[in-house]
């Protein structure tokens, strides 16, 4: 079957201006994760959805930076007033439930100049 | 707060040789533990996992980890390497405990280069 995909596969914006990132979980999963991985790290943990609702979002580091799930399946991650600072690849994953095996798409890497 | 340390940023080793990758974490109980490998233009993938039981764990593509509580590690080990095992490596964990049993803490990767 399908798994976890996302679009744009790139996407370049010009500080300031507003971003769109989408996910689309394998079907039928109930969790769903954006994580973010800068140049040389570990993928970090932004927020994590079960069904529509945003059941940790600590890892959002600001106000900027907002996710949601509205019909329990599509999610997307919405940047404003983008920086150079959010320029890294943005993950997403979705697992059956909270305590299974979380499978990653392919990622879209931003590049804020 | 648990941390993964993954002491190694690049390993090369001739297509043929065995490899351990290594995986250190800090946290006062035992964590869920993982092993991803992520190849350019891909997505993370599962290669194994430990959540407990038999601390020697069986993964996909010939690799296995073995969990070490008196070293608080979970090296990730193949005993004749390919070509196509080229790429990055992370170690995660996660906290089974409270209320973030969901959560992936990852390390920074090891860059895997596979000499012919």
């Amino acid at each position: 079957g399908a798994g976890v995909s996302q679009t744009p596969s790139n996407k370049v914006t010009e500080k300031g201006k507003y971003v769109e990132l989408r996910c689309d979980p394998i079907s039928g999963h109930t969790a769903l994760y954006w994580y973010r991985q800068s140049l040389g790290q570990g993928p970090e943990f932004l927020i994590y959805f079960q069904g529509t609702g945003a059941a940790d979002d600590s890892g959002l580091p600001n106000d900027r930076f907002f996710a949601v799930r509205p019909e329990g399946s599509v999610s997307t991650l919405k940047i404003q007033r983008t920086e150079r600072g959010d320029s890294a690849v943005y993950l997403c994953a979705s697992s059956a439930t909270a305590q299974e095996t979380q499978y990653f798409g392919p990622g879209t890497r931003l590049l804020v100049l | 707060a648990q941390s993964v340390t993954q002491p190694d940023i690049h390993i090369t080793v001739s297509e043929g040789a065995s490899l351990e990758l290594r995986c250190n974490y800090s946290y006062g109980a035992t964590p869920y533990l993982f092993w991803y490998v992520q190849s350019p233009g891909q997505g993370l993938q599962l290669l194994l996992k430990y959540f407990s039981g038999d601390t020697l764990v069986q993964g996909i593509k010939g690799f296995e980890a073995e969990f070490k509580r008196s070293q608080s590690s979970f090296n990730l080990r193949k005993p004749s390497v390919h070509w196509s095992d080229a790429a990055e490596y992370f170690c995660a964990v996660v906290n089974p405990s409270g209320g973030s049993n969901y959560k992936l803490t990852f390390g920074k990767g090891t860059l895997l280069t596979v000499n012919p």
